[in-house]
């Protein structure tokens, strides 16, 4: 069966940085992409970007250009998402998502468990 | 960006009744329009995918409608696994863009 399993819960102080990683099973990694979401708390949900896993293409929301790195390893069948310059409203669970396809259509079958990433000084 | 709006933001209800959910886009999505269900502490899970296809495994009392910027989510008979909050996502253009978030409680 289809898993995405992420990494656990991360504190850190304004200013640095944190990568989460999602690890793919179940299913051929390279053949989707893997989407980043986050939702801070009481707020929506917020698409970040996304990994082609296969050929590693990436695109990024505007929103976060410059500070946001979206990686694979097809070894490991691990996608990872950095994210630099934190700041506290940056506090949020992030999940990753995969795609229904390799070429993302933009719409997530399958989800990671999230991951909290805390921003406090 | 494309605003996604939900209409209501709550809603109380009861175990059998129909729920509809409203969203509306700032601007014409054509059909694509995808629908979550999110319990707490959870994913969210895919419902409905381009505004009127069932996700395979989806109970069948699940069912969208809607092109352009309205669309809806209605839930035939609730039932009790049926109170969450509820998500619509438009990936039209980028970045694509979720709304604010329907919570269905217990009347």
């Amino acid at each position: 069966q289809v898993q995405l399993v992420q990494s656990g819960a991360e504190v850190k102080k304004p200013g640095a940085s944190v990568k989460v990683s999602c690890k793919a099973s179940g299913y051929t990694f390279t053949s989707y992409t893997v989407h980043w979401v986050r939702q801070a708390p009481g707020q929506r949900l917020e698409w970040m970007g996304w990994i082609n896993a296969g050929n590693g293409n990436t695109k990024y929301s505007q929103k976060f250009l410059g500070r946001v790195t979206i990686l694979r390893d097809t070894s490991t069948s691990i996608a990872y998402m950095e994210l630099t310059s934190l700041r506290s409203e940056d506090t949020a669970v992030y999940y990753c998502a995969r795609d229904v396809r390799s070429e993302p259509w933009g719409f997530f079958d399958f989800w990671g468990q999230g991951t909290l990433v805390t921003v406090s000084s | 960006d494309i605003q996604m709006t939900q209409s209501p933001s709550t809603l109380s209800a009861s175990v059998g009744d129909r729920v509809i959910i409203t969203c509306r886009a700032s601007q014409s999505i054509s059909i694509w329009l995808a629908w979550y269900q999110q319990k707490p502490g959870k994913a969210p899970q895919l419902l409905i995918y381009k505004a009127s296809s069932l996700e395979s495994g989806v109970p069948s009392r699940f069912s969208g409608s809607g092109s352009g910027t309205e669309f809806t989510l209605t839930i035939s008979s609730l039932q009790p696994d049926d109170f969450a909050t509820y998500h619509c996502q438009q990936y039209d253009s980028y970045p694509w863009t979720f709304g604010q978030g329907t919570k269905v409680e217990i009347k």
